[in-house]
């Protein structure tokens, strides 16, 4: 398909499991930004890609979460041992620019319920 | 830093009536604007983005908003809802720091266009 795929839409792990969700973008885009999405609040940003090199992971929120782009396309988010804290959707955005001034193209999500 | 406040967590509206989603953001720095939408089940899509020149920016299904620097705000507006605008609704900032930039949502304002 032509937009951002993200895998699995849906996943459930019980407390302490590890979890890897992994991100498709647009072909060419050379940014890539993983968000966490809790119920009812706007997404927060987890981290950023240009290309292969992670420039910024000032949002993920303890050193559980690790994220990876390893050639510069598919990017997977990791998340070991988790938490319930962790249950929300994650979202994969892409886009094609890099200043910022660009259209981010969001996949549909990764919801992950952690019991 | 820098955040994004969206005053209304919920806006219920009659169909054909005219509607305001409020956004004001806090930057020290010139940044770049945008409105997403959300509709259940769906990626945030592009609504519209304020990069520079005109205050009034168009943007699809007839949505439109205004950039006030000095109230630093970014408003929303559709002079006429139709029941299909029912989603979620995103204000956004982006600003380039240190060699990479994100961008930054706000809450989002529930739009509920009724009959």
């Amino acid at each position: 398909g032509a937009g951002v795929s993200q895998s699995p839409r849906y996943k459930v792990a019980k407390r302490g499991q590890d979890v890897a969700l992994r991100c498709d973008p647009i072909s060419g885009h050379v940014s890539l930004f993983w968000y966490q999405q809790a119920l009812g609040q706007g997404p927060e940003f987890l981290t950023y890609f240009q290309n292969e090199a992670q420039l910024d992971k000032s949002g993920l929120p303890s050193d559980r979460f690790f994220a990876e782009r390893p050639e510069g396309s598919v990017s997977t988010l990791k998340i070991q041992r988790t938490q319930q804290e962790d249950s929300a959707v994650y979202l994969c955005a892409s886009s094609f620019q890099w200043e910022g001034a660009g259209e981010l193209f969001f996949g549909e999500g990764s919801r992950l319920t952690v019991l | 830093a820098q955040s994004v406040t969206q005053l209304d967590s919920q806006v219920p509206v009659f169909e054909e009536a005219p509607v305001e989603l409020r956004c004001n953001y806090s930057s020290s720095v010139s940044v770049y604007l945008f409105w997403y939408v959300q509709y259940p089940n769906q990626g945030l899509q592009l609504l519209l983005k304020y990069l520079s020149g005109s205050t009034l920016v168009k943007g699809i299904n007839g949505f439109e908003a205004e950039f006030n620097k000095s109230q630093t705000s970014f408003h929303l507006r559709k002079p006429s809802v139709h029941i299909s605008d029912t989603a979620e609704y995103f204000c956004a900032v982006s600003r380039q720091t240190s060699g990479t930039y994100k961008y930054i949502f706000g809450t989002g304002t529930r739009l509920k266009v009724l009959a």
